[in-house]
């Protein structure tokens, strides 16, 4: 029941690129910033932007984010297959005074 | 390089108290700038926000589970622990304890360090 939408799956072929949106409302990414989180198979989620578009150290800037409106998107270019994971935006949601993540967006590397 | 580590039971009967402890190491729990969370991941399912706590002992529960859920901060141990009763099939996930950046003045939320998660499973 997340009040943030995302595509369940998007793919592409190595190198190119993949974009994918987090839809919600003016309660959570309207008016708070968005961060972004990859999971590898089998591993914990990691902080891969945060703040709609700052990379933490480390994360390599073939990742990107921006936010307009009541959207979020993260996207990702010179796709690897070692990008093939899951992709969970999130924030807060002032409304639910809850922290909210995305429904989770499943990358496929063809 | 701050860690930190799920601990406790992985398996729980159901009607019981599900608890787990997450240890900060290689850096301070009190310190002011950060929050602590509980996140959950049914199998094959996306995360859940359970709740956070920040070292003075302020909490923010997710209202889906408030009325089962307790966390709580020990300074001198450097943890802060997770309880959720009254547990069902339905509590089966990995458990993960995560550090928060929270501010409501400047409206930014992320978690940017997470441990590595423990799998608890509600059976008889």
């Amino acid at each position: 029941q997340s009040v943030l939408t995302q595509p369940p799956s998007v793919s592409a072929a190595p190198g190119q690129k993949v974009t994918i949106s987090c839809s919600a409302s003016s309660s959570n990414i309207g008016n708070n910033y968005v961060s972004w989180y990859q999971q590898l198979p089998g591993t914990a989620p990691k902080l891969l932007i945060y703040d709609n578009n700052k990379r933490p150290s480390g994360i390599p800037d073939r990742f990107s984010g921006s936010k307009s409106g009541t959207s979020a998107t993260l996207g990702i270019t010179g796709l690897q297959t070692g990008d093939e994971a899951d992709y969970y935006c999130g924030t807060w949601d002032s409304s639910l005074s809850a922290y909210v993540f995305g429904t989770g967006t499943k990358v496929t590397v063809l | 390089q701050l860690q930190l580590q799920e601990s406790g039971p992985g398996l729980v009967k159901p009607s019981e108290t599900l608890s787990l402890t997450c240890t900060v190491s290689g850096g301070s729990i009190s310190n002011r700038d950060y929050y602590w969370g509980w996140i959950r991941q049914p199998p094959g399912k996306g995360l859940e926000w359970i709740g956070t706590i920040y070292y003075s002992g302020s909490t923010y529960y997710n209202v889906s589970l408030k009325s089962r859920v307790t966390i709580s901060v020990d300074m001198s141990k450097n943890q802060f622990s997770l309880k959720l009763s009254s547990v069902t099939a339905a509590d089966t996930a990995v458990y993960y304890c995560a550090r928060q950046l929270n501010s409501w003045a400047y409206h930014y939320f992320y978690m940017d360090v997470w441990g590595k998660g423990t799998t608890v499973t509600v059976s008889s």
